[in-house]
């Protein structure tokens, strides 16, 4: 059975401070990867997809930056972390493949910037 | 573009009692449609879904049918219970070639005893 996996679970880091939060995927191969942020009281904002290694699509300018170094895991990045970045960050797989495919999300990390 | 919408929360209800959440969407072609659940401080996990008109999606008492003549996929639960409260968003992902889903804005059910 497939499983994700995000860690770590909680982080709190200053303002300025680098950020790295990792996402791996198991029992799948060559998934699309998502990274989400979710704002308190708030839906879900997509960030960053993947289709494959090395491709990122960005969906929103930021601070952040998101990497796929190997087929199952995908990291987000950040340099210098702004109190706006605070929320709960959300990783996600699909089947690969457009339509009729459903997410499955990870855990989650809930990241205060102060 | 696609969009979804829901229903604004919070939906108070006291146990046992009907559910009904509003979904419905703007898609071009024949999207697939969802329902996600989020219990507090974890990620979204799938409830049901539906591939094509007229499918009924259903899990744990919750059911939704696709409608694509309202264009709607309205979740609904004959008796809800307090462990049903969570948030609730719709989701859909589009036919011809779409990687991005999208997600409506949540709703937020509380459910007393």
């Amino acid at each position: 059975s497939q499983t994700i996996h995000q860690w770590p679970a909680t982080l709190v880091q200053p303002v300025g401070s680098p950020l790295s939060l990792e996402c791996t995927v198991e029992g799948t191969s060559n998934p699309n990867l998502y990274w989400y942020r979710q704002a308190a009281g708030r839906g879900l904002q997509l960030l960053f997809y993947s289709v494959g290694i090395g491709q990122i699509s960005s969906e929103v300018p930021q601070n952040l930056s998101a990497s796929r170094p190997q087929d199952r895991q995908f990291i987000l990045s950040s340099k210098k972390l702004l109190l706006s970045d605070s929320g709960f960050y959300l990783c996600a797989w699909s089947a690969t493949g457009t339509s009729g495919y459903e997410q499955y999300f990870g855990p989650g990390t809930r990241l205060t910037v102060t | 573009g696609n969009s979804v919408t829901q229903m604004e929360g919070p939906v108070t209800l006291s146990e046992e009692a009907f559910l009904t959440i509003n979904c419905t969407y703007t898609a071009t072609g024949y999207p697939s449609l969802f329902w996600y659940v989020q219990y507090p401080g974890e990620g979204l996990q799938l409830l049901l879904k539906a591939t094509k008109a007229d499918d009924k999606g259903s899990n744990k008492g919750f059911e939704a049918t696709y409608r694509k003549e309202t264009t709607s996929f309205h979740l609904e639960k004959g008796s809800v219970q307090v462990s049903d409260s969570a948030v609730y968003f719709c989701a859909l992902r589009g036919s011809g070639g779409s990687y991005i889903p999208t997600f409506g804005r949540g709703t937020s059910l509380i459910v007393h005893p």
